[in-house]
């Protein structure tokens, strides 16, 4: 099975700040990787596929990088909608382990 | 519109048995792979099954022999049917379709339903 590491688990920034979370594959998983946004109460939602491809919908200050086992979520410049919880899930073959969760707070 | 309702969750009692039900609209599950995935209290997603278009079904370790993911295409549903429940086992519970693409194949779960609680204490 694949483990997926995510760092940080929290962090405080402040509306505007350029925030970047990093997730961490075992081994290669070849940019099988996803993002969500989930708030408390609401059903998780897909930001962007394929370590790099952003959902229709998404606003384009969330951006997705990386490649091999090395995968970064960057968002350029937060707004007050997007304190939140944040997931990474690898999707190269099942199970398609979650990371941890990054907890995005207001400073 | 592409909507998943998710529903059979409550309360039952180590070692007892719950079957959730996800229901599609909008597209066939038959056509898609469909999973489901938790959030256990203090903790965060857990992906927990899928099933694959063709039938080929998948699960995490931590419910394997114990969980059975399928579907009714006349009803357009998918289930889980969840056996020895234990109290690790509580938490809200999702059912998500898997994207697929053309030229790019399956990726992340682009609709989620509302989720439903499933509580195991005596």
């Amino acid at each position: 099975d694949i483990d997926m590491t995510q760092s940080p688990s929290s962090l405080s920034a402040s509306v505007g700040d350029r925030v970047s979370i990093t997730c961490r594959a075992s081994q290669g998983i070849s940019d099988s990787l996803a993002w969500y946004q989930h708030k408390p109460g609401k059903a998780p939602k897909l930001l962007v596929y394929d370590a790099s491809r952003l959902e229709t919908g998404v606003p384009s200050r969330f951006s997705g990088s990386g490649s091999g086992t090395d995968y970064t979520l960057t968002i350029s410049s937060l707004q007050p909608e997007d304190f939140a919880t944040y997931y990474c899930q690898h999707y190269f073959s099942p199970p398609y382990t979650f990371g941890q969760g990054t907890k995005v707070e207001i400073k | 519109e592409v909507q998943l309702v998710d529903s059979g969750g409550g309360l039952v009692q180590p070692g007892g048995s719950l079957r959730l039900s996800c229901a599609a609209s909008g597209f066939s599950v038959s056509n898609n792979y469909m999973g489901w995935v938790r959030q256990t209290p203090g903790k965060g997603l857990e992906w927990v099954s899928v099933m694959y278009s063709g039938g080929d079904t998948y699960y995490a370790e931590s419910v394997k022999g114990r969980f059975t993911i399928s579907r009714d295409n006349s009803k357009n549903t998918v289930y889980l049917e969840m056996n020895s429940l234990r109290p690790e086992d509580t938490g809200v519970y999702y059912c998500a379709r898997q994207q697929w693409l053309v030229m790019l194949g399956p990726n992340g779960f682009d609709y989620w339903g509302q989720g439903t609680l499933v509580t195991v204490s005596s």
